[in-house]
């Protein structure tokens, strides 16, 4: 069982729509998470950082953690097609370094106009 | 611009051959990371140096081995290449106390042929 889980996708939805992309993960001990945003031929870049369970918003982006349910999600308002990108959620190791993280396969996602 | 170069951005190279891809992480940034994109195992972390020592390993093979040099670039060696080592390989860095929030190179791609 890989430490992060994401469905794949793709997911296609028109603009203007509210998208949710979700991931899974197996251990308990993760304390921060990351979404990733990965734009073709482009490394990804952060998108936004939790802490904790609960929600964290930034402008049209929504991040939900679920400790209970070990459950991470990402919201998008009002999606836009500048928003179509591969999105990759993550959790960093809690061992001798806090930058291994692990990303789960990540989601494709396309807005059309 | 995340601030990360990476070279070269394509290779392609035969099998059995060894080849060697360049970092130059962010300016003040003490870690290097490097990890691995494919298709069938999503982002992979490899390997991490910290100001010129290594500070983490993951999934990394026996032919494939790393080093930061006192200037803090970094190199990623790989060797005796098979088909599989095809992907994309990522170079980020970071600020040593933020967990997770790496900042990511374009990538090297490497075709095996």
């Amino acid at each position: 069982q890989k430490e992060v889980e994401q469905d794949p996708g793709p997911l296609s939805v028109p603009e203007g729509a509210i998208v949710s992309l979700n991931c899974t993960y197996s251990n308990s001990a993760f304390q921060y998470f990351m979404w990733y945003r990965q734009y073709s031929r482009k490394g990804p870049e952060l998108l936004m950082y939790t802490y904790s369970s609960g929600n964290k918003e930034d402008g049209r982006f929504t991040a939900q953690v679920d400790k209970s349910s070990k459950y991470i999600s990402l919201f998008i308002r009002d999606s836009q097609p500048s928003d179509s990108a591969t999105y990759l959620c993550a959790a960093p190791d809690r061992g001798s370094t806090l930058g291994r993280l692990y990303f789960g396969r990540g989601t494709q996602l396309t807005v059309w106009p | 611009d995340s601030g990360v170069t990476q070279t070269p951005k394509h290779l392609i190279t035969a099998t059995g051959q060894r080849v060697t891809l360049r970092c130059s992480p962010r300016s003040g940034d003490l870690s290097v990371y490097w990890y691995q994109q494919s298709l069938d195992q999503g982002l992979q972390f490899l390997i991490q140096y910290y100001n010129g020592e290594e500070r983490a390993k993951g999934n990394i093979l026996e032919r494939f081995s790393a080093q930061q040099f006192p200037d803090l670039h970094s190199e990623l060696n790989l060797s005796s290449l098979e088909l599989g080592d095809s992907a994309l390989y990522f170079c980020a860095s970071s600020e040593e106390d933020r967990a997770g929030e790496l900042f990511f190179g374009e990538g090297s791609r490497l075709t095996v042929l």
